[in-house]
């Protein structure tokens, strides 16, 4: 199976926002609410932002916010700061009872 | 504290075998999912396996089927990798991962480096 398609980078200014697309197919992203996305900076480990399509963990900024549309799952982050500047990956659970990983954004601020 | 502590990563001719174990402290270990993910360096991420909370259900990604096998010990809070026939692809950082409900790791290990080459 291959890697959920994610932009290789973004970039924003300090202030805006930016999103970040995750698209995969009918058999992972399509048909189930089990998208996630991490944060990873380098040197790190990788970091839950969201679950579930949409849902934040304790703790974690507002400024972050998932959708999902058919195929594809978005991240939107309000309000860049210059910390946000990161590795963004998103994943689902698949058909096969497996998981997916996006390729990987790499987030620059401006 | 939550913690994951991952061990056992290290350099191995291709071929070879290699055992990782993960330590988890902090959470009751047994109520949880544990899957192991991957990262090649300076690359992304790659689900691994990952292992029901009894230990009998198992699943894992299509290169390492049949070469890798996961299992845990609930008794000892411990999730185990073990590698066989390891390929040069293989290299990578293994972090030891909680799920944390659903199809998603909400605690993380810092990870340790599986290097194979000859």
């Amino acid at each position: 199976q291959s890697a959920l398609t994610q932009p290789a980078s973004v970039s924003g200014s300090p202030g805006q926002s930016i999103t970040i697309s995750c698209t995969g197919t009918s058999n992972d992203v399509g048909i189930y609410n089990s998208v996630s996305w991490y944060q990873q900076h380098p040197g790190k480990a990788p970091k839950l932002i969201i679950y579930d399509v949409s849902h934040r963990p304790s703790g974690i900024s507002n400024r972050f916010s998932g959708s999902k549309s058919g195929n594809t799952a978005s991240l939107t982050l309000s309000g860049l700061q210059a910390e946000d500047e990161a590795d963004y990956y998103c994943s689902s659970k698949t058909t096969s009872s497996t998981l997916l990983f996006g390729g990987g954004t790499s987030l620059t601020v401006l | 504290e939550l913690q994951l502590v991952e061990s056992g990563g290290g350099l191995v001719q291709p071929g070879g075998s290699l055992r990782l174990s993960c330590s988890a402290s902090g959470f009751t270990f047994s109520y949880y999912w544990m899957t192991w993910v991957r990262q090649a360096p300076g690359k992304g991420l790659e689900w691994v396996a990952n292992i029901k909370q009894e230990g009998i259900d198992k699943y894992y990604v299509d290169s390492v089927r049949g070469r890798f096998t996961i299992s845990r010990d609930n008794g000892k809070n411990s999730l185990f990798l073990q590698m066989n026939n390891l390929r040069v692809e293989d290299t990578a950082v293994y972090y030891c991962v909680r799920e944390g409900g659903g199809w998603y790791f909400d605690l993380w290990g810092r990870g340790t480096l599986v290097t194979v080459s000859s």
